[in-house]
């Protein structure tokens, strides 16, 4: 079993709807979470980070932790067509050293 | 601020040869991470630096992988005696120096392709 789960899609939401984006994480030390999207032949680049139980909301995403069920998810709203990317989930045990990642959802958004 | 920047972008090599990569880390950032990621899977953690020292290694990692960060500044990751399975996107990470934050932020990446 993977350290970082993700459902590898592909998801796929019309444009102006809410993509709903999971990730669940084997070890309770973990501290961190990032949230990093992925276009094509791209690197990551980080949107989101939350470190504490509870909603953390930028623009149109949020990033939810519930540290209990050890889960992370991303909700991106009004979804556009630009959306379209795989997101990776990434995991810390502590706020220094390496991150755990997992291996993406595809999400496709479509006009 | 002009983010993370890696050379070479592309490299092809034939089997059993050298190579060295370069990663130039934003220029604050004390911390810097080499990740490496194929085709469908996430980047898989190699190995980072805080200043010049170099605090965690993958075990996984083989020991014809070498990175050094001499003067704290950009590092280099070298593979020797290459083998195609190190076909990879090779990415740099840096992450800057105050607590309780290891937000990263990668550079472009160098694609390596093993002949």
């Amino acid at each position: 079993q993977k350290e970082v789960e993700q459902n590898s899609g592909p998801l796929s939401v019309p444009e102006g709807a809410i993509a709903s984006l999971n990730c669940t994480y084997s070890d309770r030390v973990s501290q961190s979470f990032f949230w990093y999207r992925q276009y094509s032949g791209k690197s990551p680049e980080l949107i989101m980070s939350i470190y504490s139980n509870g909603d953390k909301e930028d623009g149109r995403f949020t990033a939810q932790l519930n540290k209990a069920s050890q889960y992370v998810s991303l909700l991106i709203r009004d979804s556009q067509p630009s959306d379209s990317a795989t997101y990776l989930c990434a995991v810390n045990e502590d706020n220094a050293g390496k991150s755990t990642f997992g291996d993406g959802t595809t999400l496709t958004v479509k006009p | 601020d002009t983010g993370v920047s890696q050379n070479p972008r592309h490299k092809i090599t034939k089997r059993g040869q050298n190579v060295t990569f370069r990663c130039d880390p934003i220029s604050e950032h004390n911390r810097l991470y080499w990740y490496r990621q194929t085709l469908g899977q996430g980047p898989e953690f190699l190995t980072y630096f805080q200043n010049e020292a170099q605090l965690e290694k993958s075990r996984l990692l083989s020991d014809r992988f070498s990175a050094e960060r001499p003067k704290g500044s950009f590092s280099t990751l070298e593979i020797q005696r290459t083998e195609q399975g190190d076909s990879a996107m090779y990415l740099c990470a840096s992450s800057p120096r105050q607590r309780g934050s290891n937000e990263q932020f990668f550079g472009p990446g160098t694609r390596l392709t093993v002949l």
